[in-house]
């Protein structure tokens, strides 16, 4: 069975400043898809960024970048620049492809940003 | 794009009652929904996985007979909670995977059903 690790409950950044999120997975697949997403307040999921396992690059959308580590299965989110509005609940997540593939969701990681 | 329109986002109801919350795609067809229950300050627990014209896969642990889930078409999901009590109390959300070009797809996420039995 696969599993998501997110070790820290709770984080707090300055505004400005960077903050990285931790993610651990465990699959014996070789073909896999990670996910990071946001629940603000308004508890409407959105979708940070995603990392195919098959790529080697790092994906990055504007301040938000990932570590993807294959071999140690770790998938870190890094928030450069950090914003008010970037307080929410991080959820890592993890499917094995395929469109019908369910997503399994790490414990989460609740960031407060502060001014 | 990918939209997901769920309904209502809070509801009230006695204990003994049905509920059903409702999951539309709108711009797209929602081949398999996923249905998760989400306790405070927790993460979300997939409850079961809901395939447009058959049966419904419920994760275990999830009564069936409890949870009924619909997927009559490729735009329509429902959720109807029976007989509803105090502890079925929680945060609903649905999901649908979408397709985009070539290989790529996605999870879009419905906005959530705030249930609360009194």
């Amino acid at each position: 069975a696969q599993t998501v690790t997110q070790s820290q409950p709770e984080m707090s950044v300055q505004e400005a400043e960077t903050v990285t999120l931790s993610c651990t997975y465990d699959t014996s697949e070789n073909n896999y898809y990670l996910f990071w997403y946001k629940q603000p307040p308004s508890r409407q999921m959105i979708l940070v960024i995603r990392q195919e396992a098959y790529k080697q690059q790092n994906a990055t959308e504007n301040r938000f970048s990932v570590n993807f580590q294959k071999a140690a299965k770790s998938f870190s989110l890094k928030i450069s620049d950090s914003q008010l509005g970037d307080t929410a609940m991080y959820f890592c997540a993890f499917n094995t492809g395929g469109t019908a593939s369910k997503l399994t969701f790490g414990t989460g990681t609740r960031l407060q940003v502060t001014l | 794009g990918a939209v997901v329109s769920q309904h209502p986002s809070r509801v009230i109801c006695k204990s003994g009652t049905s509920v059903k919350i409702e999951c539309r795609s709108l711009d797209f067809q929602a081949t398999t929904m996923f249905w998760y229950r989400q306790f405070p300050k927790q993460s979300l627990m997939l409850m079961a996985t809901s395939n447009e014209g058959s049966k419904a896969t419920y994760e275990q642990g999830v009564e069936k007979d409890k949870f009924l889930i619909n997927h009559a078409s490729l735009t329509l999901s429902t959720l109807t909670v029976t007989s509803a009590h105090p502890e079925d109390s929680s945060f609903y959300i649905c999901s649908a995977i979408f397709r985009g070009p070539g290989p790529f797809y996605g999870y879009t996420f419905g906005s959530g059903t705030r249930l609360t039995v009194v």
